[in-house]
């Protein structure tokens, strides 16, 4: 398995701002994704993080709201832009080998938007 | 694009008993049917999954049973402990690599002494 560290693990926000997220994997991996868990919610696939290129975003979901990026096979960043109260949720990055299927999460970001 | 559903969304049961959830899914180029355990303030734990090409798969008081046909699976969790409360994520992923997941809405299991 993939041990998968975020940073920061909680967070703050005023209305209007953005804030980054960093998700670091100990192994190169394949895929790497971003999900969204709302309280009391499943998890909602925001995107795929592509390394060297565009994400692929999910129905609902905006590069211009959740920009990605993924520059080698360890480390992704997903930026929430523009915040809204709406936008408070827990984000987790999971990460997975290509020769299985298994996905590993990240231990979430809990972002407060006030 | 696929769909999953799970029930029940919240299950009860005496510390020894056993537990059964039950998730469907919708696209029949599923696969890969992963179960994940999530406690509070936790991140989802990966326990068991199975592949298509296999009924049954168990690991120690867990198992997951797989329904091609009907395009059901199932977990199931027996003697009980008070350890095994937290929400569990049936998923489904349509892919033979590493691909994403549909999860299904979760369930709340609660054991009690």
């Amino acid at each position: 398995s993939a041990v998968i560290s975020q940073k920061p693990s909680r967070d703050i926000c005023q209305r209007g701002t953005s804030l980054t997220i960093q998700c670091q994997v100990d192994s190169q991996v394949t895929m790497m994704f971003w999900y969204r868990q709302q309280p009391g919610q499943s998890l909602t696939l925001i995107a795929t993080a592509n390394q060297g290129s565009e994400a692929t975003y999910e129905s609902g979901f905006v590069i211009d709201k959740f920009p990605i990026s993924r520059p080698n096979l360890t480390f992704s960043t997903l930026t929430v832009s523009n915040l809204s109260p709406e936008d408070s949720s827990i984000y987790l990055c999971s990460a997975a080998l290509v020769s299985y299927n298994e996905q590993f999460f990240g231990p979430g970001t809990r972002l407060t938007v006030l | 694009g696929e769909n999953v559903e799970q029930h029940p969304s919240t299950l009860s049961v005496q510390e020894g008993d056993s537990a059964v959830i039950k998730c469907t899914y919708s696209d029949s180029a599923s696969n890969y049917f992963p179960w994940y355990k999530q406690e509070l303030g936790k991140r989802p734990q990966l326990i068991i999954d199975i592949r298509s090409n296999v009924g049954e798969k168990k690991d120690q008081r867990i198992a997951v049973t797989l329904n091609k046909t009907a395009k059901h699976f199932s977990l199931h969790i027996t003697e009980t402990q008070p350890e095994d409360s937290a929400v569990y994520f049936c998923a489904a992923s349509a892919s033979g690599t590493a691909s994403k997941l549909t999860f299904g809405t979760g369930t709340r299991l609660q054991v009690t002494l």
